[in-house]
Formats: structure tokens, C-alpha cells, sequence
């Protein structure tokens, strides 16, 4: 597969057990947030997104909170599978340039 | 199935030696961009094109060419390829990227240069 995740940061996690990845975003104008999950050999995939005028938002198995006082983003997976095992990165964009700019992600490891 | 398609996905090249990879959607996206990923450094970049005959540089678009004849490809071209483009490459695609709009990745070209 490729090798999109060496020198990562990496969170280890027990199968079944509740997965915090977190994303501190430089932006203070960026409006709109993605997260994306990338398998070893495969292109990023859309997980979740969220706006600005939300701090909150849930999807199947995983929830996006924003806290745009702090400039963070995080990303909550409920009951990790081992097919959750992947890099995760998020991805900000700003009204004011139309682009994203993309985080360097983190290898989650679910052990079984 | 609504989808990006690159080719080739594998790709060994020497120095100096012209390359093409291809890159077509069929979700009648307007929005195309091709970003390099490399470890540590996250997607950077290289071109973008909003709309057929519309191209813009990236962050990284040193050594890369693009074009956008048609909706639906948008080719990256290395007239003269080195080893420091040894990468990872995504084409992207988006609806209106002016809005929350996700990108659609390809599978990826891992390129390799000697």
C-alpha cells in the first residue's frame, strides 16, 4: 500500500473503544471544515464537513465539533472498528480564497 | 457510479523523460485540482482549474503543466520530470468550490522518478 502515513502522529485505540481526533486550523476566516479518511493505497475519502455557524454536527458513527474560538476541530468516532484504521486529516477553507488547505492527518490504529 | 479515474496508478520514470497522468470525472464537476502528498507535508497543491480554458497555479506548480479542454479531464503534465517529483499525486473534483462543496479524490498515481 502507500506510505501516506509515515511520520504521523498515531492514536491507538482499542476495538470498541471511542476514537478524539483533533485539528488545529490556522485560518481565522477559513467557513467551511472536512474531515477525510484516507486507507493505506486509496484516495482521500469525505467523512464529514461542517460550517462555520455550527459547532456541532453528527453523522453515522461520528460527530465534528468546531470551536472556532480556539481555532480546533475534532473528530469523534463512536464504537472504533478495525475498518476504521486509517489516516485522518482535516481540510479548512476560506470563503475569502476558495481552497482548501489540508491538515497532515493522523494514523488511527485499532487494535482488536 | 459517480467517480475521479487516474492513470496510471503506478508510474516509473527516468529523468527528463515526458509524463503524462490522466484524470477524468463524471459528475459534471466544474472545479478540478491536482495535489502532490508527500510523508509530513500533508496534500499541497500543484494546479487548480475552475471551468473549461480556466487554470490557476496552486502552492506548488513549479516543474507541472495542466490543461482543461474538456469538463471532464483534467491531465497533469511533467515536460521534464525530476527526482524531487517523486510523490503521491490525487486529482480532485468538486461541484462549486465558491460553496461547501467536498472534493471527490482519485485513487492516486505514485510516481516515481530515477
Amino acid at each position: 500500500g502507500e506510505s501516506v502515513g509515515l511520520h504521523l502522529p498515531t492514536l491507538s485505540v482499542q476495538e470498541g473503544d471511542n476514537s478524539i481526533i483533533n485539528c488545529a486550523y490556522s485560518n481565522s476566516a477559513s467557513d467551511y471544515f472536512i474531515w477525510y479518511k484516507q486507507e493505506s493505497g486509496k484516495g482521500p475519502q469525505f467523512i464529514i464537513d461542517i460550517r462555520s455557524n455550527m459547532d456541532k454536527r453528527q453523522g453515522q458513527r461520528v460527530t465534528v465539533l468546531l470551536n472556532k474560538t480556539v481555532k480546533h476541530l475534532s473528530l469523534q468516532i463512536a464504537a472504533t472498528q478495525p475498518g476504521d484504521s486509517a489516516v485522518y486529516f482535516c481540510a479548512e477553507k476560506s470563503q475569502n480564497f476558495n481552497k482548501f488547505y489540508f491538515g497532515s492527518g493522523t494514523k488511527l490504529n485499532v487494535k482488536p | 457510479e459517480a467517480q475521479v479515474t487516474q492513470n496510471p496508478r503506478y508510474l516509473i520514470t527516468v529523468t527528463g523523460k515526458k509524463l503524462t497522468v490522466t484524470c477524468s470525472q463524471n459528475m459534471n464537476h466544474e472545479y478540478m485540482s491536482w495535489y502532490r502528498q508527500d510523508p509530513g507535508l500533508g496534500l499541497r497543491q500543484i494546479y487548480y482549474s475552475m471551468n473549461v480554458e480556466v487554470t490557476d497555479k496552486g502552492d506548488v506548480p513549479e516543474g507541472y503543466k495542466v490543461s482543461r479542454k474538456e469538463k471532464r479531464n483534467f491531465p497533469l503534465i511533467l515536460e521534464s520530470p525530476s527526482p524531487n517529483q517523486t510523490s503521491l499525486y490525487f486529482c480532485a473534483s468538486s461541484a462549486l468550490l465558491g460553496q461547501a462543496a467536498a472534493y471527490t479524490f482519485g485513487s492516486g498515481t505514485r510516481l516515481t522518478v530515477v
